[in-house]
């Protein structure tokens, strides 16, 4: 059984640019997950994608978006980046319903 | 609104010694409550929750409606539960987590 992955580790952007975060589900899980967690505090929920269609999105503004594939893979976009963009994001997987989230080892921005 | 407190940042206790880690929680309905756990250079992981009733590596928490509170504790501390420890909240239905900031626990020996 393969765990939750997340690519890249690192990652280094300009305010204004874009970036793509990768995550890739733990095998048989049809639900992923994203989380922002900023220094020093808890990590905060911005969407859920099950069988592709998002489910569920927190207080984040629409140039925070993502997908999901066939393969129940997972992408997070986010568009003209922000200093406080700066952060971990945090990917997990589950099965739909009250199951447990897995979370993948995360992806550091930086946003200079 | 859902909101999860975990009143302190760091609380280091000796080896041996009990813990208690608090967590206060806000929500109007039937909430579910987890306690995750990030180990030195790991991912975030899921100690126990709370309707599974189990005792994870000797951890136990209670989840008291009226307190609004799931505090997490364990009789004898080991230097192995030094770690950042999460108090989240999914709402009724959802799967969605509200995390708690946060409490780092050292255990010293």
């Amino acid at each position: 059984e393969t765990g939750v992955t997340q690519s890249p580790t690192h990652l280094i952007k300009t305010r204004g640019q874009q970036v793509t975060l990768r995550c890739s589900s733990q095998s048989g899980h049809n639900t992923v997950s994203w989380y922002q967690q900023a220094l020093g505090q808890g990590p905060q929920f911005i969407f859920q994608y099950y069988r592709e269609e998002e489910n569920g999105r927190g207080n984040f503004p629409p140039r925070f978006s993502g997908l999901q594939f066939p393969n129940y893979s997972s992408e997070l976009n986010v568009n003209a980046l922000e200093l406080d963009d700066s952060a971990l994001y945090l990917c997990a997987s589950s099965l739909a319903g009250p199951d447990t989230q897995y979370f993948g080892p995360g992806t550091r921005l930086t946003v200079l | 609104a859902q909101r999860v407190t975990q009143p302190e940042k760091l609380l280091s206790v000796f080896k041996g010694a009990p813990v208690e880690l608090k967590c206060n929680y806000s929500y109007s309905g039937s909430p579910e409550l987890f306690w995750y756990v990030q180990y030195s250079r790991q991912r975030l992981q899921l100690l126990l929750r709370h309707i599974s009733r189990e005792s994870i590596k000797g951890f136990t928490a209670d989840l008291n409606k009226g307190e609004t509170s799931f505090h997490l504790k364990k009789p004898f501390a080991q230097e192995e539960d030094s770690a950042m420890y999460y108090c989240a909240l999914s709402a009724q239905g959802a799967q969605k987590l509200v995390f708690g900031q946060g409490t780092r626990l050292t255990i010293n020996p």
